[in-house]
């Protein structure tokens, strides 16, 4: 089975500063890869959603992807304390079945 | 549109109990998951169906657990006996289909889950 990685934090960052989430992935044949943001207590919902490599912009998101380096990661610009979640990262096997990392905390400090 | 429901949102049983969780994906959504999401771990897919044929369940602890979704809509987990080490949040996800062939997607929309505790 695909592995995801990601640092589990917490990450740390000032309100308005630029947040970088990383995530890695084992399977070099992976081609599309996800971003879910989970508030405590809540499900998890779809933010990004990037299947080519280089940048995917959203709004205060960006989705950046490497393939060759099995690298994807979750830029946040102007961060706010609303953006304070676990964000995890996934990876889409074959039959729409997702492989979820273990997700990486963020705090955005007023 | 109405999101997929679930319930109960709380549990609390002793271990070797036995339990059960509901779904109700999203009207007219084929493809139907359950994920087990342990504390600090991202969810973890338990099984898979498409309308009311198992697509995957291999990860799912087939001595203790099981689903079924008559009907192709509604779904119910059990477990049967919870050990300590089932406590989690259950969550149910639908999706239209399970895609194209190969590795297209189809966005999965998620309950708000059920938090079991095993005591």
């Amino acid at each position: 089975q695909k592995e995801v990685e990601q640092n589990s934090g917490p990450l740390s960052v000032p309100e308005g500063a630029i947040a970088s989430l990383n995530c890695t992935y084992s399977d070099r044949g992976s081609q599309s890869f996800f971003w879910y943001r989970q508030y405590s207590g809540k499900s998890p919902e779809l933010i990004m959603f990037i299947y080519s490599n280089g940048d995917k912009e959203d709004g205060r998101f960006t989705a950046q992807l490497n393939k060759a380096s099995q690298y994807v990661s979750l830029l946040i610009r102007d961060s706010q304390p609303s953006d304070s979640a676990t964000y995890l990262c996934a990876v889409v096997e074959y039959g729409n079945k997702l492989v979820f990392g273990a997700g990486t905390i963020l705090r955005v400090k007023s | 549109e109405a999101g997929v429901a679930q319930s109960p949102r709380y549990k609390i049983i002793e271990k070797r109990q036995s339990v059960a969780f509901w779904c109700n994906p999203i009207s007219g959504h084929a493809t139907l998951y359950w994920y087990q999401q342990i504390l600090g771990q991202g969810p973890k897919l338990l099984i898979q169906f498409q309308n009311n044929g198992v697509v995957d369940d291999s990860q799912l602890p087939k001595d203790r657990f099981s689903a079924e979704r008559l009907k192709g809509v509604d779904s119910t987990l059990k477990i049967q006996p919870a050990k300590l080490e089932d406590s989690a949040v259950y969550l149910c996800a639908s999706s239209l289909t399970s895609g194209r062939a190969g590795f297209s997607y189809n966005e999965q929309f998620f309950g708000p889950g059920t938090r079991l505790t095993v005591l």
